[in-house]
């Protein structure tokens, strides 16, 4: 079954500080794979997504995913927090054949002054 | 930047009551998707439609869920009647049709909040 793990439900790091959120899927197919971020009382945002290629992708805000094929894994990462980083944080998987999107539990970050 | 528009912002009804959700997709959108998301959880498909067309509803309970997009354009999600369950945030997306998939990408709303008394 096509499924997206986000082991993390909470993280707490500094300002400043670096950051990696783990995204793992389980896909049957070439995975189309997605973060998008959420802020309280709005909708998602698309931070950046891989489709083939380069598996280093760079999105907005100076956030970066990294896919590993072998580890079915797609974990983003920030070199240096900011306080206005603090949201939820989604990652979704969507197939070649299909538009139709999954999407993980999330992974709630906080971000201390 | 054009924005999903979605009424109502808030929605407390009562079980047995019906509700329905209003959303406006960015204009030129073809595609237009409604998710669930229930607290502490990611958005579920509920329906997705091509133009007017259901291309996959099959997350929707049909006996007590409708959703149209008779024009092609703008869309309703009906709930009737309304279970303590279905307290969630409704989200409208939409997106284009691209040819290369790597162009690809959802516009959200900033969603219906429901809560169900």
């Amino acid at each position: 079954a096509q499924s997206v793990t986000q082991p993390d439900i909470h993280i707490t790091v500094s300002e400043g500080a670096s950051l990696e959120l783990r995204c793992n899927y389980s896909y049957g197919a070439t995975p189309y794979l997605f973060w998008y971020v959420q802020s309280p009382g709005q909708g998602l945002q698309l931070l950046l997504k891989y489709f083939s290629g380069d598996t280093l992708v760079q999105g907005i805000k100076g956030f970066e995913a990294e896919f590993k094929r072998s580890q079915s894994s797609f974990n983003l990462r920030k070199p240096s927090v900011h306080w206005s980083d603090a949201a939820e944080y989604f990652c979704a998987v969507a197939g070649s054949g299909t538009y139709k999107y999954i999407f993980g539990t999330g992974t709630r970050l906080k971000v201390l002054a | 930047e054009a924005e999903v528009a979605q009424s109502p912002r808030y929605k407390i009804t009562e079980k047995s009551q019906a509700v329905a959700f209003w959303c406006d997709p960015i204009s030129g959108h073809a595609t237009l998707y409604w998710y669930r998301q229930i607290l502490g959880q990611g958005p579920e498909l509920l329906v997705q439609f091509q133009d007017e067309s259901v291309v996959d509803d099959s997350q929707l309970p049909k006996d007590r869920f409708s959703a149209e997009r008779l024009k092609g354009v703008d869309s309703t999600l009906k709930i009737q009647p309304a279970e303590l369950g279905d307290s969630a945030m409704y989200l409208c997306a939409s997106s284009l049709s691209f040819q290369d998939r790597s162009d690809e990408k959802l516009f959200f709303g900033s969603g219906t909040q429901l809560s169900v008394l």
